[in-house]
């Protein structure tokens, strides 16, 4: 069964300055990467999807995450945070051979002025 | 874009008594949709999956007799939460999209207390 793990709990940064949420997937099959955004009260945002095409994939908002199998990884990056980058954001992953996806425990991402 | 909606946004209720959630896909047909759970602060758990004209899949440990599920149309699940204890009180998303692999759209979830 596919899982993955979001390595850090808790990333601080400082307004202007480069986001990293680590990332690492496990799966049985060729997998379908997602990054999820939620903000408080709100509902999830699909930030970007890697579904075995370009392996850098580009999102809203001026996200993107790298694919590479060689390190089970899809870190998710950011040049600049902006305070509306507050957030807490999921890794999933989902195998081509079955249908549900695995959420990874979530990382809060807090922007410092 | 695909836009998934669930029903009531917030539910309070007493212990013993049984709540209903309604999700629905508003603008595509939804085969296949998914229930998860998330506790505060944690990540969403898988509960279920529910296919259209027949019988849900529940995850290891989620019970089917508690959490009864329905997916009467393309358009429409419901879960069910019977005789709901405090310990049931949780935050629960509904997800519909395509297939394996692909992207899922999720609701914007429904808080449950129960008293």
């Amino acid at each position: 069964a596919q899982s993955v793990t979001q390595l850090d709990s808790h990333v601080s940064v400082s307004e202007g300055t480069p986001v990293l949420l680590r990332c690492n997937y496990s799966s049985s099959y060729s997998p379908s990467l997602f990054w999820y955004v939620q903000h408080p009260n709100k509902g999830l945002q699909l930030l970007l999807k890697y579904t075995s095409a370009a392996t850098l994939v580009k999102g809203i908002n001026g996200f993107e995450a790298e694919f590479k199998k060689s390190e089970t990884s899809f870190h998710l990056t950011k040049p600049s945070a902006h305070m509306s980058d507050a957030a807490e954001y999921f890794c999933v992953v989902s195998d081509l051979g079955n249908n549900d996806m695995r959420f990874g425990a979530g990382t809060r991402l807090t922007v410092k002025p | 874009g695909a836009v998934v909606s669930q029903h009531p946004s917030r539910v309070i209720c007493k212990s013993g008594t049984s709540v209903k959630i309604e999700c629905r896909s508003l603008d595509f047909q939804a085969t296949t949709m998914f229930w998860y759970r998330q506790f505060p602060k944690q990540s969403l758990m898988l509960m279920a999956t529910s296919n259209e004209g027949s019988k849900a899949t529940y995850e290891q440990g989620v019970e089917k007799d508690k959490f009864l599920i329905n997916h009467a149309s393309l358009t429409l699940s419901t879960l069910t939460v019977t005789s709901a204890h405090p310990e049931d009180s949780s935050f629960y998303i509904c997800s519909a999209g395509g297939g394996a692999g692909e992207t899922q759209y999720f609701g914007p979830g429904t808080r449950l207390l129960v008293l």
